[in-house]
């Protein structure tokens, strides 16, 4: 049962490219939830989604950042128009249900704006 | 609101002795579940343990166990027989709900082990 699977470990972009993070969770989770790494600094969350639906933007920045979670396919994170500051690690976690106590995390991105 | 304290930005321990991480949390939920992740230098997160609100007993996991005290809102992660590999970052987290389920986790800023032979 493999555990949950992000990609790319490493991204490298330039100003003002795009960003796009993947999230495979565990097999039988369904929801999945984005958290953000700034060197030295612990995790802050960012999203909160099911399949298909949006449960709880709240730490998303207003712009240039947006998440999906298809009923197929992986969840994405996209980042348009990086910018220096957008250079942090990126971890995906997955849990099977709400009633679920433990998110079981993936590897992380690490994301460079260069 | 939520909010988690790691006050010990570094720790050293010598190797086949125990360290106690502190954790101090704050919250006006009743329910709520406290974690500890490890994250090594490789990177990735790795869950160590967990404690619920109304878990009557302390948690143990093996070397780790946590030391949970509700009305001084702590929740200190105990690492007993310390080996070269607990070398890594530490970081306290929490989250509300029954049992800790629902919403998002809430991190403090970490500990940094460093264990010395």
């Amino acid at each position: 049962n493999a555990g949950v699977m992000q990609n790319p470990r490493h991204l490298v972009r330039r100003r003002g490219q795009e960003a796009r993070l993947r999230c495979s969770p565990m097999k039988g989770h369904s929801h999945v939830y984005w958290y953000r790494q700034l060197p030295e600094e612990g995790l802050k969350f960012m999203v909160y989604l099911q399949k298909e639906n949006i449960i709880d933007e709240s730490g998303m920045p207003k712009e240039r950042f947006s998440a999906e979670f298809p009923k197929e396919g992986p969840s994405i994170l996209r980042i348009q128009q990086v910018v220096r500051g957008d250079s942090a690690a990126y971890f995906c976690a997955s849990s099977p249900n709400e009633g679920a106590a433990e998110a079981f995390f993936g590897q992380g991105t690490r994301l460079t704006v260069v | 609101a939520q909010k988690i304290t790691q006050t010990q930005p570094g720790m050293f321990v010598q190797e086949k002795e125990a360290v106690t991480l502190d954790c101090t949390y704050d919250t006006s939920d009743q329910s709520y579940g406290l974690f500890w992740y490890k994250q090594p230098s490789s990177g990735e997160m790795i869950f160590l343990i967990y404690q619920g609100s109304y878990d009557e007993q302390n948690a143990t996991e093996g070397r780790y166990s946590l030391n949970f005290q509700k009305a001084r809102k702590s929740a200190n992660l105990v690492i007993s027989a310390s080996q070269l590999g607990d070398s890594a970052m530490y970081f306290c987290a929490m989250r509300e709900g029954p049992g800790g389920s629902q919403g998002n986790l809430i991190f403090g800023k970490g500990t940094k082990l460093s264990v010395k032979p």
